[in-house]
């Protein structure tokens, strides 16, 4: 089956780095995409960005252009998600979901998000 | 960018009750790339609709989607216990997967 495991909570300090990571099982994991989705407490969700898995192409939300990088090691199966330069307001879940992606210039996607991972606390605090 | 609004706010009904949820949009988005998920305190997201109208796997039948353009609306048709909880749509057809903010589905 198809399944999304997530890292363990994360406590950062204002300016640092947190990176995520996000392994896959149960499919071919090239053969889609693996899209990131922030929770703040009390919230709705806000869509970050998404990755192909089958050759790297990324396509970021506009607001966290410049700090966000989303990767994947196919040789694991596990995507990574790294923001950097951390607010109080990335204090959230970070979840990861399953989705079908393609396009070189801009990447779409093709699909729903129909599979998540459980969500990864990350708290931004002095 | 494409805006999801979603409306009412909260919905406060009883169950065996009938859910009608809406999701309006900035400018129109394909049916096939509107999707309705649910969302428990304390759980990820859970796909519901796709493609507009498509209920996705092992979702029961009492939840129903439609629409197009611009409007898009989720329907369940009988409230049931477990289905009291937040309810999301997305577009994912454009190059990003912008959500509305939310309806929370309440017990009266």
């Amino acid at each position: 089956q198809v399944q999304l495991v997530q890292s363990g909570a994360e406590v950062k300090k204002p300016g640092a780095s947190v990176k995520v990571s996000c392994k896959a099982s149960g499919y071919t994991f090239t053969s889609y995409g693996i899209s990131w989705v922030r929770q703040a407490p009390g919230q709705g969700l806000e869509w970050m960005g998404w990755i192909s898995a089958y050759n790297g192409n990324t396509n970021y939300a506009q607001k966290l252009q410049g700090r966000v990088t989303m990767t994947t090691d196919t040789s694991t199966s596990t995507a990574y998600m790294e923001l950097r330069s951390l607010r109080s307001d990335d204090t959230a879940v970070y979840y990861c979901a399953r989705v079908l992606v393609g396009g070189v210039v801009v990447v779409a996607a093709t699909s729903p998000f129909d599979y998540w991972g459980q969500g990864t606390l990350v708290t931004v605090s002095s | 960018e494409i805006v999801l609004t979603q409306s009412p706010g909260t919905l406060s009904l009883s169950p065996g009750e009938r859910a009608t949820l809406s999701c309006r949009a900035s400018q129109s988005v394909s049916s096939s790339y509107l999707a309705w998920y649910q969302q428990k305190p304390g759980q990820a997201p859970r796909l519901l609709i796709y493609g507009a109208s498509s209920r996705a796997t092992g979702i029961p039948d009492r939840f129903s989607g439609s629409g197009s353009g611009t409007d898009f609306t989720l329907t369940i048709s009988r409230l049931e216990p477990e289905d009291f909880a937040v309810y999301y749509c997305q577009q994912y057809g454009s190059s990003t997967g912008t959500f509305g903010q939310g309806t929370k589905v309440e017990i009266k």
